[in-house]
Formats: C-alpha cells, sequence, structure tokens
C-alpha cells in the first residue's frame, strides 16, 4: 500500500493541452516534493511546498498544496515534449522522505 | 561539485554473492538516503542516514545493510543476493529541515540472476 497515491499513473495527450496530475494521502506531511524523472537518470527536484493551501508556479508548470497538507496536485499548461517523464511526488516526515508511484506523462508533439 | 556519485552504474550478481555499492557526495549533507525503483514504479527507501554514525532503516530494509563513517560516504551491502534485490538503487542527499530536498545520483542497475 502506497502511502502517497498518484493518479493518473499514465497519462498520453497530444502538444499544447493541459493536464493535472495529483498527489494524496491520509497523511499530513511538514512538506511535499515534485520530481521529474527522465529514463536512465535519478529524479530532479522541481518544487517544494511547505504552508496549507500554498500555490508556487514554475513556468508553465502550478503546484499547490493542499490545506490540510494531505494532498498536492501539478497543473501544466501547454504541454511540450521536453514535458514528457515520470512526475514523482515524495512527504517529507520527520527525518525520511516517502514517494508515490508516479504518474509517467507522454507529451506527444 | 560532482554532487551525488555511485558506482558501479551496472552490475550483475547470481544469487547468494554480496556486494557493496558506493555512494559519496561532495555537499557537506548531513543527510542520505538509499532508494531501489522497480520497473514503472516509485521509489523506496531502505535507509537512510542523518549524519556519521547515526542509520536508520526505511520501509524495505531486509536483506541489505549499510554504514555511515564519514559525512561524504553512504555505502550499501547486499548480503545473499537474492532476484527480489534485481532494481535501480538511487542514493540521494539533502541539508534536511522542512525543505528537506533530495540530490540524487545517476543510480546502480542490479540484476541478480
Amino acid at each position: 500500500t502506497q502511502l502517497l497515491e498518484q493518479s493518473p499513473q499514465f497519462l498520453s495527450i497530444q502538444e499544447g493541452e493541459n493536464l493535472t496530475v495529483y498527489c494524496n494521502s491520509s497523511s499530513v506531511f511538514s512538506s511535499l516534493q515534485w520530481y521529474r524523472q527522465e529514463p536512465g537518470e535519478g529524479p530532479v527536484l522541481l518544487v517544494t511546498v511547505v504552508t496549507g493551501g500554498e500555490v508556487k508556479k514554475l513556468k508553465r508548470l502550478t503546484f499547490q498544496f493542499g490545506d490540510a497538507r494531505k494532498d498536492s496536485s501539478l497543473h501544466i499548461t501547454a504541454a511540450q515534449p521536453g514535458d514528457t517523464g515520470l512526475y514523482l511526488c515524495a512527504g517529507a516526515g520527520n527525518n525520511d522522505m516517502r514517494f508515490g508511484a508516479g504518474t509517467r506523462l507522454t507529451v506527444k508533439p | 561539485n560532482a554532487g551525488v556519485t555511485q558506482t558501479p552504474k551496472f552490475r550483475i550478481l547470481k544469487i547468494g554473492q554480496s556486494m557493496t555499492l558506493q555512494c559519496a557526495q561532495d555537499m557537506n549533507h548531513n543527510y542520505m538516503y538509499w532508494y531501489r525503483q522497480d520497473p514503472g514504479m516509485g521509489l523506496k527507501l531502505i535507509y537512510y542516514s542523518v549524519g556519521a554514525g547515526i542509520t536508520d532503516k526505511g520501509e524495505v530494509p531486509n536483506g541489505y545493510n549499510v554504514s555511515r563513517s564519514t559525512t561524504e560516504d553512504f555505502p550499501l551491502r547486499l548480503e545473499l543476493a537474492a532476484p527480489s534485490q534485481t532494481s535501480v538503487y538511487f542514493c540521494a542527499s539533502s541539508r534536511g529541515g522542512a525543505y528537506n530536498e533530495q540530490f540524487f545520483g545517476p543510480g546502480t542497475r542490479l540484476t541478480v540472476l
């Protein structure tokens, strides 16, 4: 059983479309992070959200942390083929980190 | 800075063999982590360390051991390798704290036959 549930598991869209992926948990986290991983490489941090209700923007990516600090969403506007990858959310506990299974995004040109 | 480095990149083991996966970081981070990632899945925490001489179990520690004698190095030991340990292993480091942003190495792809 995953502590962090990500949905959808797979997403295939056309270039230019918008999308939202979700990260949900029954646990409260001190912070939540989103990473992107490309094949054959380690995950790379995109953003960290700490405050309930917080919204952060990174170019075409918008991240939101739920008010109760249990869930988060990632919205991508006008997706591009370069956005293709595995998007992972991770929750910070006392000293450790727990990752979701990820959403595998494919953006077709 | 090299960041987080891992060796080897690839390894094939026979059932019952042992090996050590090496991980080093040059960012003076106190926190270090070992994860495994099975095909199409997220990362499972094996062990972590909050400083030299301190280690703790994560979600899936069975079949593995770690040590942390220096701030820079965090090796992962596999004893009596089993096919279930076939995976990609990632080491990461962080400063800890509320943000705890993790920096990952390139991974070691291990196959146990």
